[in-house]
């Protein structure tokens, strides 16, 4: 099955500078790629995906990057505040006609603690 | 538009007992899944529901079961439960059963004493 690898666990950066978690991921049928962000009590939001027929996406500060011939993905998230402070985690599967509604296969996430 | 909602948020549970959790998708949405999460194992899939059937399972045992009704709505159930079945139990709701897309509730976190 697949296996999705996230680094690293914990990430500090200064507010204002950028951030960027990294994903491999073991299946390479795999064709969705969603980041999710939890925040302490809650359930994990998803903020941004991408699919295996685009290599980069961007909404406003966060953009995903992803390599099929590596099979790793990133998440890049530029001048950082406060509120990015959360645990974030990549998933990986297959969705589409062809392979019904694969699970979703998630890395084991990022702590990110922005320092004022 | 409401969220996925999930009920009770939070239950404490004796070793032996069962429970039964509930979760009501977004509205339009017809496809429900439920992950574990744990500290030690991240978050795992247990089972996905689309249109009252089971379409995935993931490799928890028989203890762990699910339905989902007509109105979409699902619940899970554990059955004699163990100590390691203390977690956060989170459902998701899909518009369908391909697309991907998975929006979370906040969980209902179950501790087992």
């Amino acid at each position: 099955g697949e296996n999705v690898e996230q680094h690293p666990s914990t990430l500090s950066v200064q507010e204002g500078d950028s951030a960027v978690i990294k994903c491999t991921y073991s299946d390479s049928a795999s064709n969705y790629f969603p980041w999710y962000k939890q925040e302490l009590g809650k359930g994990p939001q998803l903020i941004i995906d991408i699919r295996s027929n685009v290599g980069e996406k961007k909404d406003q500060r966060i953009a995903v990057t992803l390599n099929k011939t590596a099979k790793h993905f990133s998440l890049h998230i530029t001048e950082t505040q406060p509120e990015d402070s959360a645990v974030y985690f990549c998933a990986a599967s297959k969705s589409g006609s062809n392979f019904g509604n694969e699970k979703l296969t998630f890395g084991t996430g990022t702590r990110l603690t922005i320092i004022p | 538009k409401a969220g996925v909602t999930q009920t009770p948020r939070y239950l404490i549970k004796t070793r032996g007992q069962q429970v039964t959790l509930s979760c009501s998708p977004i509205s339009g949405h017809r496809s429900v899944s439920w992950y574990q999460q744990t500290p030690g194992q991240g978050l795992q899939f247990l089972f996905e529901y689309f249109s009252e059937t089971q379409r995935n399972k993931g490799n928890f045992p028989g203890r762990f079961s699910g339905r989902q009704f007509s109105n979409s709505r699902s619940e899970m159930n554990v059955s004699t439960l163990e100590l390691g079945d203390s977690a956060l139990y989170l459902c998701a709701s899909s518009r369908s059963s391909n697309t991907g897309e998975l929006f979370f509730g906040e969980g209902s976190r179950l501790t087992v004493l």
